[in-house]
């Protein structure tokens, strides 16, 4: 199963500014997603994410507040723009490989 | 659009019970089904996949199953431990190429020693 990592782990941010959170696969994945997780919800699809093509956006989210890199087929980057306290999240990393889904550890955002 | 309920929310148990954990969804046109487990602090792993064409898995303790025609799946486990505390996802998959994963709110469960 692919194993996953995302970087940072944690950040406290102040409003107004941006973070970019970074997703590396140890394998070569066509599929990558980015899922938030607010607190006391479950999980919500943000966008798909494929290697030279623009990423997917699911209803309610918007490429210029969640601007979406995919260089390469290990490696993808988030990042949550102009921030506000309602983005204050978990923000998952995750790869489909053989129908399987497989998730990162998470990067918990506090935005104050 | 695919929606997926947990029941029940929370769970309190003391160790050792038999219990069951409640998914089930709108659209019954789902390519597998997934069970996840999420510790505080911590991502998801994943526990077991059902695919569409199967009516259980089993993994140890654990033991999943699938009725598509009636769009519910169940999460048993046997002889609960404390280290089962934990929040347990159900998750949908359409199998649409790009979509991800449907989520439930899943079901916080805690063991008591």
């Amino acid at each position: 199963s692919a194993v996953i990592s995302q970087k940072p782990s944690r950040d406290i941010c102040q409003r107004g500014t941006s973070l970019t959170i970074q997703c590396q696969v140890d394998s070569q994945v066509t599929m990558m997603f980015w899922y938030r997780q607010q607190p006391g919800q479950s999980l919500t699809l943000i966008a798909t994410a494929n290697q030279g093509s623009e990423a997917t956006y699911e209803s309610g989210f918007v490429i210029d507040k969640f601007p979406i890199s995919r260089p390469n087929l290990t490696f993808s980057t988030l990042t949550v723009s102009n921030m506000s306290p309602e983005d204050s999240s978990i923000y998952l990393c995750s790869v489909e490989e053989n129908h399987h889904q497989y998730f990162g550890p998470g990067t918990r955002l506090l935005v104050l | 659009k695919q929606e997926v309920t947990q029941i029940p929310a929370a769970l309190s148990v003391p160790e050792g019970e038999n219990l069951v954990l409640n998914c089930s969804f709108t659209d019954s046109a789902i390519y597998n089904l997934q069970w996840f487990r999420q510790d505080p602090g911590k991502g998801l792993t994943s526990l077991l996949l059902i695919q569409s064409s199967q009516r259980e898995q089993t993994s140890g303790r654990l033991n999943a199953s699938l009725d598509k025609s009636s769009g519910r799946s169940t999460l048993y486990i046997a002889a609960s431990q404390p280290g089962d505390s934990a929040t347990y996802l159900c998750a949908a998959y359409s199998g649409g190429g790009a979509d991800g994963l449907t989520f439930g709110k899943g079901t916080h469960l805690i063991i008591q020693p």
